[in-house]
């Protein structure tokens, strides 16, 4: 049962333009929801999160909104760099402690 | 500060045989979880462990077990391997609440089960 969802495998955009990635969730009592992204080879890197109580969070390139009436959540990444070509994966908690569910991953490829 | 260390990078074993990764977690964090990466399933999660105590599991079969240690390193074990545990198996520490935090996680072992 996948309860958080990513339904965009990939997206291309080009260097200094907005990479908008989406992602939606079945479970209302998530309370946590955070957006990782991976190299090959690596693993994840914790990137932003946000909790239920909050609609917006902001961390230099990357906000993350929340919309829980809809169950869905995005990430904005501004201005887009080379760099942050990779595979971006959204994940949400039942709780501060809890495990995480895991999206299948959005592939970001930043053209220059 | 020194990272999530996981060892091997990479191990190929034979099915029906165990295996054990290891995972150190950053210095200080006493949360440790696992997870299961593979192309068909994701990321999925395997368990989390604090102070030594089990507190999630994920739906995997009795197969797959951990434990923590008192220096908070764990260590995952997979006994008769089959051939779909063939997988990217991470490690991810926290010293608070991780999901409001961040989990950090390591590089990985990849095990290939033939």
């Amino acid at each position: 049962d996948q309860q958080v969802k990513q339904n965009s495998p990939s997206l291309s955009v080009q260097e200094g333009r907005i990479s908008i990635l989406n992602c939606d969730y079945t479970n209302s009592m998530f309370d946590y929801f955070l957006w990782y992204k991976k190299y090959p080879a690596e693993g994840p890197t914790f990137l932003i999160s946000i909790s239920s109580i909050k609609d917006k969070n902001e961390d230099g390139r990357f906000t993350v909104f929340l919309n829980k009436s809809a169950k869905h959540l995005s990430l904005h990444i501004v201005p887009s760099q080379p760099g942050d070509s990779a595979v971006y994966f959204c994940a949400a908690s039942l709780d501060s402690w809890g495990k995480l569910q895991f999206g299948a991953g959005t592939q970001v490829v930043v053209t220059p | 500060k020194a990272g999530v260390t996981q060892t091997p990078r990479y191990l190929i074993k034979t099915r029906g045989q165990q295996v054990t990764l290891s995972c150190s977690p950053i210095s200080g964090h006493r949360s440790v979880s696992w997870y299961q990466q593979t192309p068909g399933q994701g990321l999925q999660f395997l368990f989390e462990y604090f102070s030594e105590t089990q507190r999630n599991k994920g739906n995997f079969p009795g197969r797959f077990s951990g434990r923590q240690f008192s220096n908070s390193r764990s260590e995952m074990n997979v006994s008769t391997l089959e051939l779909g545990d063939s997988a990217l198996y991470l490690c991810a520490s926290s010293s608070r609440g991780g999901a409001g935090y961040g989990y950090t996680f390591g590089s990985g072992t990849r095990l290939t089960v033939v």
